[in-house]
């Protein structure tokens, strides 16, 4: 079983729209997460990070985490084409470096100009 | 922001061969991992490496795979002998340890693309 679950599978949002990803976990030892963004081609980049319930803002992208549910999301704002990539929700339990992250299968996201 | 170089970008080998592939981590990370990418799905975990041990290793690390990082140079995972099933993109991260009660972020190579043949 996946121990870190993504939803949609793929979104495709015009550009200048909202998009939003979903990712739950089924394991209550993960405490800290993260949302990375892998481009075609390239290793997958750490977008941000969130460890506290409620949301994190970083620009046109917001994070919100609710620890009860172990569900975290992400919302792009005013989505650009640049946006186009494979979003990865990755989490971890922590506390030390060596603490590996888990991935979710992940959600391919489309921007359309 | 941090940079995490792989080399070779591409590698194609029969099955059977041996085969090495290199990262050089963030120059002042002291966390290393390898992490394997099937068609552009699921990041799967390896293994971590940290002060020259193995931290941790998941079941895909399978016993002809090893990892080394000799007198702080590349960070290196080794597989001998291949198989097909080890086609894959494999990525190499690194971390920073600041002492802190809290996870620290990987920092990912752009991978090495291996084929077996």
């Amino acid at each position: 079983q996946q121990k870190v679950q993504q939803s949609p599978e793929s979104l495709s949002v015009p550009e200048g729209g909202m998009a939003s990803l979903n990712c739950t976990s089924s394991d209550r030892n993960f405490q800290y997460f993260w949302w990375y963004r892998q481009h075609s081609g390239e290793g997958p980049k750490a977008l941000m990070s969130i460890f506290s319930d409620g949301d994190k803002k970083e620009g046109r992208f917001t994070a919100h985490l609710n620890k009860a549910s172990l569900h975290v999301s992400l919302h792009i704002r005013d989505s650009q084409p640049s946006d186009s990539a494979l979003y990865f929700c990755a989490a971890s339990e922590g506390s030390s470096s060596f603490s590996k992250l888990v991935f979710g299968q992940g959600t391919s996201l489309s921007v359309v100009p | 922001g941090p940079k995490v170089l792989q080399i070779p970008s591409h590698q194609i080998i029969d099955m059977g061969q041996m085969v090495t592939l290199n990262c050089d981590p963030v120059s002042n990370h002291l966390y290393f991992y390898w992490y394997k990418q099937i068609l552009g799905q699921q990041m799967e975990f390896l293994v971590n490496f940290y002060n020259g041990k193995v931290m941790e290793k998941s079941k895909l690390f399978k016993d002809q795979f090893s990892v080394e990082r000799p007198d702080g140079s590349y960070f290196t995972l080794k597989i001998q002998p291949t198989a097909l099933e080890d086609s894959a993109v494999y990525f190499c991260a690194s971390s920073l340890w600041t002492g802190g009660a809290r996870a620290e972020t990987l920092y990912f190579g752009s991978g090495t693309r291996l084929t077996v043949l």
